[in-house]
């Protein structure tokens, strides 16, 4: 079946370390983008992409970082300059042209610091 | 700047009672999209509804309701009868045509955390 998967479910960091969550969607869709929810908080965009090798920063870009080399990959690194990572973080696609349709989400990735 | 606003933190009721959930939005486009998705305690988003900008039509699905008001800037969602498999927490969202053609992003709202009793 076509989805979105996010990996790992659930992931931990230590102070100064990077870490790479996952993204990939097999739905042949040009647009993907990363959210993060707070609790008590609504979704807040990180970073998107609407086609390959091109990206922009969302609403609270600083601290992550982004890369889409393939299609169906949209890997965020968390780096260590984001001094409050412990969210829940998910992924979402969309077709091209189609911005009217419902973003499809994945299951997210719960990230907390050791 | 869009913004949607989802003034009801958390909804307690008792189950088989009615229930509205409501959204506010703010937006500058002519042309844009209203969402309604469900994330139940796993913590995936379910898709539930979109309406355009241009369609003021309410719509029925089942036991869901929403009820769009272009006038108020207000898309409110009903569920009749609540059923305990009904708790969950309920975003309102926004895309907007804007200069990306609509691809950047959905604005969302702080989501409202229904509870239903049994």
């Amino acid at each position: 079946d076509g989805g979105i998967t996010q990996s790992p479910k659930y992931l931990f960091r230590k102070e100064g370390q990077n870490v790479t969550l996952s993204c990939e969607q097999n739905l042949n869709h040009d647009a993907m983008y990363w959210y993060r929810q707070d609790p008590g908080q609504g979704l807040r965009l990180i970073y998107y992409s609407q086609i390959v090798n091109d990206f922009q920063k969302g609403d609270i870009a600083e601290g992550y970082s982004v890369s889409r080399e393939k299609k169906e990959s949209f890997p965020l690194t968390v780096t260590s300059a984001q001094k409050n990572p412990t969210a829940f973080y998910l992924c979402a696609s969309m077709g091209q042209g189609s911005w009217h349709q419902p973003q499809h989400f994945g299951d997210g990735t719960r990230l907390s610091i050791l | 700047a869009q913004k949607v606003t989802q003034a009801q933190t958390e909804i307690s009721v008792v189950e088989k009672e009615d229930v509205t959930l409501d959204c506010v939005y703010e937006t500058r486009d002519t042309t844009y999209y209203l969402f309604w998705y469900k994330q139940p305690p796993s913590g995936e988003l379910v898709f539930l509804i979109r309406r355009n900008s241009f369609d003021e039509q309410n719509e029925i699905s089942g036991r869901y309701s929403w009820n769009f008001q272009k006038s108020t800037s207000s898309f409110n969602f009903t569920i009749t009868a609540s059923q305990v498999v009904d708790s969950a927490v309920y975003f309102c969202a926004l895309s907007e045509a804007g200069s990306g053609g609509g691809a950047d992003g959905l604005t969302f709202g702080k989501g409202t955390h229904l509870i239903i009793q049994p």
